[in-house]
């Protein structure tokens, strides 16, 4: 079975300081994992892949097989990165494409 | 380029009635999935559709069904509703090219209330 943890509900930081979300899983095979990210009122969007190994808006995420986690990072966050953050994880178990999610982090950036 | 767009954007229905969601795949995809959302959870994957099959489901019962038509659209048919249905419902299109997919992409979602 494949399985996204994410265990913070809410993230709150202020303005300009690092930001780090926590995101660990569970699967038996070579897993491919992202982020998603949902501002208020828009639509659940892609972020960052962790194949593609690239800084999108300033966060980067690393794939820790060891630890089995990947951790979305920032050093400096801003007022417009507040809203909710899923990871998740892609296999064929089960058949298909299909994605599983973790129950997602509302991160919340103070002024 | 169109994105996922899906149809109606909210629904109301009591228990026992049946009911069908649409969605329209972004230009040029050919692979449809369908996710649950329920308040305060990530999506969960319901099923997936490939060239008007289906390519994989979750663990969702029977009564939840659905259908990809030429265009790449898709329907996901829920019959006789229970109360925990109520939730949104998100469609996701990609282009799959034999091994690897591309990344999916979301539609607004139709959320569902079931009383």
């Amino acid at each position: 079975a494949q399985r996204v943890t994410q265990p913070e509900k809410l993230l709150s930081v202020f303005k300009g300081a690092p930001v780090e979300l926590k995101c660990n899983y569970s699967y038996s095979g070579s897993p491919e994992l992202f982020w998603y990210v949902q501002y208020s009122r828009q639509r659940l969007q892609l972020l960052l892949r962790h194949i593609s190994r690239e800084s999108i808006k300033g966060f980067t995420a690393d794939l820790n097989k060891g630890e089995t986690s990947f951790h979305l990072k920032k050093p400096f966050a801003q007022e417009e990165d507040s809203a909710m953050y899923y990871c998740a994880l892609r296999g064929v178990t089960g058949g298909g494409n299909k994605l599983t999610f973790g129950t997602g982090t509302q991160l919340k950036v103070e002024l | 380029e169109t994105g996922v767009t899906q149809s109606p954007t909210h629904l109301i229905k009591t228990r026992g009635q049946q009911v069908t969601l649409r969605c329209s795949s972004q230009s040029g995809h050919n692979t449809v999935s369908w996710y649950q959302q329920a308040l305060g959870q990530g999506p969960q994957f319901i099923f997936q559709y490939y060239r008007e099959e289906e390519n994989g489901r979750g663990n969702f019962p029977p009564r939840f069904s659905g259908l990809q038509f030429p265009n790449y659209s898709s329907e996901l048919n829920v019959n006789a509703l229970e109360l925990d249905d109520s939730a949104l419902y998100l469609c996701a299109s990609s282009l799959w090219r034999g091994r690897e997919t591309e990344t999916q992409y979301f539609g607004p979602g139709t959320r569902l209330l079931v009383l």
